[in-house]
């Protein structure tokens, strides 16, 4: 079985440009996040889907943030546009749903802002 | 913000030898989890202990849970060179969300 796959694996671009993440989760399971780690650090929330529902976009910096989750399958996070603090990987991972279940992660895009 | 601290930042242990983390957290939890990652695979689940939980093993792993003290301990048994990674808890209070701490980096040398 497909694990959680992202793309681009990595990113290079310059502040002020536009970035966009794609996510494509493990079949079948409903819920999907987007976490932003820092080196260092571990992951922090950005937003959590359930189906195509954004539930939990607290943590997500709506004025350069965007994601979306059409049909509740594939999901893409944007930056417009991206700062230089910005630089980290982004990590997408996945559930069977709400509740108490492990994570599955991709394997993250690493963006370099210069 | 991260509600999961470890202990230590960073460990460095000979093949063979027991590994032990601990994860201090602020509010109550329904689970806690620990997730190792390496640069070849990824954030990947180890194991899952839930709040009325006190113990769980899975392989050479041992989880404890103390809610009374907010905390957590992961022991890895007979380290391998494999074994090197960051390792990481996480605290879920209800709706699957998580909360990651910044993890304890391990060394195993051959």
């Amino acid at each position: 079985e497909a694990g959680v796959v992202q793309s681009p694996r990595y990113k290079i671009i310059e502040k002020k440009q536009p970035v966009a993440f794609w996510c494509n989760p493990i079949s079948g399971h409903n819920t999907l996040y987007w976490y932003r780690q820092n080196l260092g650090q571990g992951p922090e929330l950005l937003i959590r889907y359930e189906n195509e529902e954004a539930v939990d976009d607290s943590q997500l910096p709506k004025d350069r943030f965007s994601a979306e989750r059409l049909k509740g399958v594939d999901s893409t996070l944007k930056i417009q546009p991206a700062e230089l603090g910005d630089s980290a990987v982004y990590l997408c991972a996945s559930t069977l749903g709400a509740g108490e279940f492990e994570q599955y992660f991709g394997p993250g895009t690493r963006l370099t802002v210069t | 913000s991260q509600q999961g601290e470890e202990d230590p930042q960073a460990l460095s242990i000979q093949e063979g030898e027991n590994a032990t983390m601990n994860c201090s957290y602020k509010t109550s939890i329904n689970n806690l989890q620990w997730y190792r990652q390496n640069s070849g695979r990824g954030l990947v689940h180890l194991i899952l202990i839930r709040s009325n939980e006190r113990e769980k093993h899975s392989g050479r792993l041992r989880v404890t849970l103390d809610t009374s003290k907010k905390s957590s301990s992961l022991l890895i048994t007979a380290s391998r060179a494999a074994d090197t990674a960051s390792y990481f808890c996480a605290t879920s209070s209800g709706y699957s969300t998580l909360t990651f701490g910044k993890g304890t980096m391990l060394l195993v040398s051959p």
